[in-house]
């Protein structure tokens, strides 16, 4: 069965400081992966998607870029964060049918 | 533009008491409409895909229906344990890898 990995689980970092957040998936090959943004009170928000190694969509022009340097790793970036960086980051893993499948999430709080 | 909207935004019912949850939505051409439940700090957990008008499932007290502009997810007879928010998202045709999610209903089931 396929599984999905997310961490760390929960970051606190300071306005300015860069971003790391990485998500794999095991027990498939190919997949599609997607990052999502969950802000309170809003619905999920598609920040990046990838059909393939190296390859990358943005969705949402911002202060994050996303990377995925092998098959089943997904990870979001920031050179520096802001505020408004603040959310529920959650990686979903999706094969050729279009049910998209999510990871435990991140708490990244920016103070 | 594509858009979903959920209603209620909070439910609250007494344990045996059955009730339904709405999804509205416009898409240019649907592909899919997706629930997903989630508990308080956890990615979203996958629940039905429907695809076509008239399309029914069911899981435990759980059913899903689907129309050309709604979906409902009935509750049948809840017990606690199925307090969570429910989040509904569609695929449009042509957007393969994009889902438009509501902003999600928070259901209580009180003992």
């Amino acid at each position: 069965s396929q599984t999905i990995h997310q961490w760390p689980a929960t970051l606190v970092q300071p306005v300015g400081s860069p971003l790391s957040l990485e998500c794999t998936v095991e027990g498939t090959s190919n997949p599609n992966l997607y990052w999502y943004r969950q802000a309170a009170g809003r619905g999920l928000q598609l920040l990046f998607y990838s059909v393939g190694i190296g390859q990358i969509s943005s969705e949402v022009p911002q202060n994050l870029s996303a990377s995925r340097p092998q098959d089943r790793q997904f990870i979001l970036s920031s050179k520096k964060l802001l505020l408004s960086d603040s959310g529920f980051y959650l990686c979903a893993w999706s094969p050729t049918s279009p049910t998209q499948y999510f990871g435990p999430g991140t708490r990244l709080t920016v103070l | 533009e594509d858009q979903v909207t959920q209603s209620p935004e909070a439910l609250r019912l007494q344990e045996g008491e059955s009730s339904s949850l709405n999804c509205s939505y416009t898409v240019s051409g649907l592909r899919g409409l997706f629930w997903y439940r989630q508990d308080p700090g956890k990615g979203p957990e996958f629940l039905f895909t429907l695809y076509s008008a008239g399309e029914e499932k069911e899981k435990e007290r759980l059913k899903a229906t689907l129309t050309k502009k709604e979906s409902f997810l009935h509750i049948t007879a809840p017990k606690p344990e199925d307090s969570a928010t429910y989040l509904c998202a569609v695929q449009a045709r042509g957007a393969t890898n994009k889902l438009i999610f509501g902003t999600g209903t928070l259901l209580a089931v009180q003992p």
